[in-house]
């Protein structure tokens, strides 16, 4: 499968504990982008990456929210002392760089599966 | 005015109808609009990327009009298969997508 993945697809954890996503964006993709999904809502944009520079964090929802794309290639995004409230979907998703070939819309995002968390 | 709206629905329809859905948008430096589709818990997939002149995908249409600041997205035929939620998102050259809360349709046999 050469989309968009992540890792874990589920997490429950405790309320105050940390936890860590992964996301491998689609191959030659550049730029990649997080957002959180809540129930009834649309997705809302967290962050987002071109290769390792992170150019957009301040829709982050709190210092406790960061993201992280070291060598360009995967990202992670950690929520510390996590609270009941970041229960949610959080999404990854990600776009080809202007000018690869066969790449009709650069803009467009591509999503992965998502990594569905419950903070009990 | 919010950043963007759509009407929730639900939109319940029978097999062969045809349905519209609207996407009105607040930031008129938009440059890029798109239509999702996103199954219950599941990732949204790209329905169609919307284009100034309009463009058709099979039984779907979907169409931009900047003066009123509107996208719309036609389903023709509608097939059971098209239950789902369809969401609409806008962005300006690469940066992050700006959603609706999505309108789900419901078609029964």
């Amino acid at each position: 499968d050469t989309g968009v993945s992540q890792d874990p697809r589920h997490k429950i954890t405790k309320r105050g504990q940390n936890v860590t996503f992964r996301c491998d964006p689609i191959s030659e993709h550049n730029r990649l982008y997080w957002y959180r999904q809540t129930l009834g809502q649309g997705p809302e944009f967290l962050t987002y990456f071109q290769n390792e520079a992170q150019l957009e964090k301040s829709r982050l929802l709190s210092d406790r929210f960061s993201a992280e794309r070291p060598k360009g290639s995967f990202s992670t995004l950690e929520i510390q002392r996590t609270e009941q409230g970041d229960s949610a979907m959080y999404l990854c998703a990600s776009s080809p760089p202007w000018g690869l070939p066969l790449v009709i819309r650069a803009d467009t995002q591509y999503f992965g599966p998502g990594t569905r968390l419950t903070v009990l | 005015r919010k950043e963007v709206e759509q009407d929730p629905g639900p939109f319940n329809v029978p097999e062969g109808a045809t349905v519209a859905f609207n996407c009105t948008y607040s930031n008129s430096a938009s440059q890029s609009f798109f239509w999702y589709r996103q199954d219950c818990r599941k990732e949204p997939k790209l329905l169609m990327s919307v284009y100034s002149s309009g463009n058709e995908d099979g039984r779907f249409t979907a169409q931009l009009n900047r003066a009123s600041q509107y996208i719309s997205l036609l389903i023709r035929d509608s097939k059971l298969s098209d239950s789902a939620t369809y969401l609409c998102a806008f962005n300006q050259a690469g940066t992050a997508l700006i959603f609706g809360k999505g309108t789900t349709l419901s078609v029964s046999s």
